[in-house]
């Protein structure tokens, strides 16, 4: 049981680029969810997904796509990326059928854009 | 929407001392209230959670947390605290039954444990 798995760990992009940056989980967990991590800011919402199929906007969507063909992914694409979206960038999923909303958090990517 | 509020942002402490971390939000309704640390270079565990019941809640490492719903406040105490407690701390609110799984964070509390 690896729980919740990102990749890659660090990324270096330059302004423009492309990329998409992984998560899966292996817990059949309903509920994923993509945040943003800011020096003194906390996390922010991106974008979350409550079933495959089914996505839609956080606190901070712009810059980003997100896509659930499979309950165990849940991949975030930067469509152009620019220097504001430096940030370490965490994958969360959680069980939306039982009363616990507890998260569980993946190791982060720590995303650099020069 | 609900926010939430940590007003120590920076916290130095010796072994041992007690630990107190501050953290209210706004939001009329029923809510759950969680506690998470991160400790450098690793990702975000659950200290504890409140969902309902008493309002006093254990949690690992000999953390625990108030409720208090008169103050919208949900604080972090540790009695004595240790050097690997040296950690940012997180609180977040989730909007109860019927608010999905959507988590609003606190911007964090740094902790530093100094031998």
């Amino acid at each position: 049981n690896a729980g919740v798995t990102q990749t890659p760990k660090f990324q270096v992009l330059k302004t423009g680029q492309s990329m998409t940056l992984q998560c899966a989980q292996d817990m059949n967990h309903e509920y994923m969810s993509w945040y943003r991590q800011d020096p003194g800011m906390g996390l922010r919402l991106i974008h979350y997904s409550v079933g495959a199929g089914i996505t839609d906007q956080g606190e901070v969507p712009n810059g980003y796509n997100v896509s659930r063909s499979t309950t165990e992914d849940f991949p975030l694409r930067l469509l152009s990326a620019a220097p504001s979206q430096t940030s370490v960038y965490f994958c969360a999923s959680s069980p939306t059928r039982l009363s616990s909303y507890e998260q569980y958090f993946g190791p982060g990517t720590r995303l650099t854009v020069t | 929407a609900q926010s939430v509020s940590q007003h120590n942002h920076h916290v130095i402490l010796s072994e041992a001392a007690s630990l107190e971390l501050g953290c209210n939000y706004s939001y009329g309704g029923t809510v759950n209230l969680f506690w998470y640390v991160q400790y450098p270079g690793q990702h975000l565990q659950l200290l504890l959670k409140y969902f309902s019941g008493d309002p006093l809640v254990k949690g690992i490492k000999g953390f625990e947390a108030e409720f208090i719903k008169s103050k919208f406040s949900f604080n972090l105490r540790k009695p004595s605290v240790q050097w690997s407690d040296t950690a940012e701390y997180f609180c977040a609110v989730n909007a109860g039954p019927g608010g999905g799984n959507k988590l609003t964070f606190g911007t964090g509390t740094q902790l530093k444990v100094e031998l």
